[in-house]
């Protein structure tokens, strides 16, 4: 399996301008989390998703941020418009309830974005 | 408020050496935990975890210990390497099978340097 896919790996852009960072959840997985890491708040769950449906957005820092899972294999985080407090590690990571209860995410390689 | 807590932010170990991790949590639901470790430019990955319903559990050099009375959990490696120096996250789940309890709250880490 070639484990949870996100792009782009790197992203420069200027404030106001949007971002779309992309994500492929490990197949058969039926959890999404995305995740922002920062100095100062460490890992941030952002919003989860389980079967396409958003479970608990309340992560999300402010209306700017959506997120969408069109299907099972595909999640957006979007920024609009970006700040420069938005720069960070996106992650977006994996789970499956069929896991035999041990609720283990696996996480993709993540997103640098910094905001100019 | 910080349900996870890793009061260590940076630990310094001899190669050869134990090295000791810890983790405090202050929510009572949690009752299974993971750690996971992290190399700059990656993403997190699975390491260890443990149920509630034990207080031990061994992968290789790798030894978890969770002391629920105390709300405490360690990870001890034996022998460290120079390979194990990464930034150590001690996550947690809340009981049950719902959705709910699929979410992690993480730790903010502890960076472990393993000299040669």
């Amino acid at each position: 399996d070639a484990g949870v896919i996100q792009s782009p790996r790197h992203e420069v852009t200027e404030m106001g301008q949007e971002v779309t960072l992309r994500c492929k959840p490990i197949s058969g997985h039926d959890y999404l989390f995305w995740y922002r890491q920062t100095m100062m708040r460490g890992l941030e769950l952002l919003i989860y998703f389980n079967n396409n449906v958003p479970i608990d957005d309340s992560g999300m820092p402010e209306d700017r941020f959506s997120a969408k899972m069109p299907n099972a294999s595909f999640s957006t985080l979007k920024i609009q418009p970006s700040e420069p407090r938005d720069s960070a590690v996106y992650f977006c990571a994996s789970s499956s309830a069929s896991d035999r209860g041990r609720k283990t995410q696996y996480f993709g390689p993540g997103t640098r974005l910094l905001v100019l | 408020d910080q349900q996870v807590k890793q009061n260590s932010p940076s630990l310094s170990v001899q190669e050869g050496r134990i090295s000791i991790l810890n983790c405090d949590y202050t929510n009572s639901m949690f009752d299974y935990f993971l750690w996971y470790k992290k190399y700059p430019a990656e993403g997190p990955t699975f390491l260890i975890s443990i149920s509630s319903i034990k207080d031990k559990n061994e992968d290789g050099r790798f030894t978890v210990f969770l002391n629920k009375s105390a709300k405490h959990l360690s990870l001890h490696i034996v022998p460290s390497q120079p390979g194990d120096s990464a930034v150590y996250f001690c996550a947690a789940s809340a009981l049950g099978s719902g959705a709910g309890s699929y979410q992690l709250t993480f730790g903010k880490g502890t960076k472990l340097s393993v000299i040669p």
